[in-house]
């Protein structure tokens, strides 16, 4: 089975631009999560979908960041406009959901804004 | 307090050797999970835990939900564990499935 497949893996961007990264779960799983990874703030919650319905929109980061999930098998991250201070890895995960919180994450896709 | 504690931040270990890793929660967690970030970047999930102990090979981790607390014992340390081993935990009350991370453990394995 295909784990979590994120795209693209590094992306570089200048100040201002619109960056879309794009995350496919585990086929079958319900719930999905965007997080940020940095050293200094550790990982932090984005986003969090349960069967396409958005749950969580990770409060500080709403002005500028979008999640969508257009379909239980595709979801994208939307940063407008971009900001040196985004960046980071931003890691998508997956779980079955229900009573089971098990997460498989991909690889992340590395974000640099200049 | 921060809602999950990790402890050590940083651990040099030489081949062969035995250590643990330790996660302290503020409150009452529903279950965490144990994850290894590889040179690639991706978080391997190595435990998943509701209560109890689970082994798997040169690795244990046990999680008391009660006291708060969840730990990470390492046996035989290997070259190839070295990276940084996070601990997640879902918390409970209509949290849904949403962890919170710890800030991990930068594990080093010399010869």
């Amino acid at each position: 089975d295909a784990g979590v497949t994120q795209t693209p893996r590094h992306e570089v961007a200048e100040k201002g631009q619109t960056i879309i990264l794009k995350c496919e779960p585990v086929s079958g799983h319900n719930d999905l999560f965007w997080y940020r990874q940095t050293k200094i703030q550790g990982l932090e919650l984005l986003s969090y979908f349960r069967s396409k319905s958005l749950m969580e929109d990770g409060g500080a980061f709403k002005d500028r960041f979008k999640a969508e999930m257009l379909n239980s098998s595709f979801s994208t991250l939307k940063i407008q406009p971009t900001e040196p201070k985004d960046s980071a890895v931003y890691l998508c995960a997956s779980s079955l959901g229900g009573n089971t919180g098990q997460l498989y994450f991909g690889e992340g896709s590395k974000l640099t804004v200049l | 307090g921060m809602p999950v504690e990790q402890n050590p931040p940083a651990l040099s270990l030489y081949e062969g050797a035995d250590s643990g890793l330790r996660c302290n929660f503020s409150t009452t967690m529903k279950s965490v999970q144990w994850f290894q970030q590889n040179h690639r970047g991706r978080l391997i999930t190595l435990f998943y835990l509701a209560q109890g102990t689970k082994e798997n090979g040169r690795l244990k981790s046990t999680f008391n939900s009660k006291e708060r607390y969840s730990t990470l014992h390492i046996k035989d340390a290997q070259l190839e564990d070295s990276g940084t081993y996070f601990c997640a935990a879902e918390g409970g009350g209509g949290s849904g499935n949403k962890l919170i991370f710890g800030t991990g453990t930068l594990l080093s394995v010399k010869p």
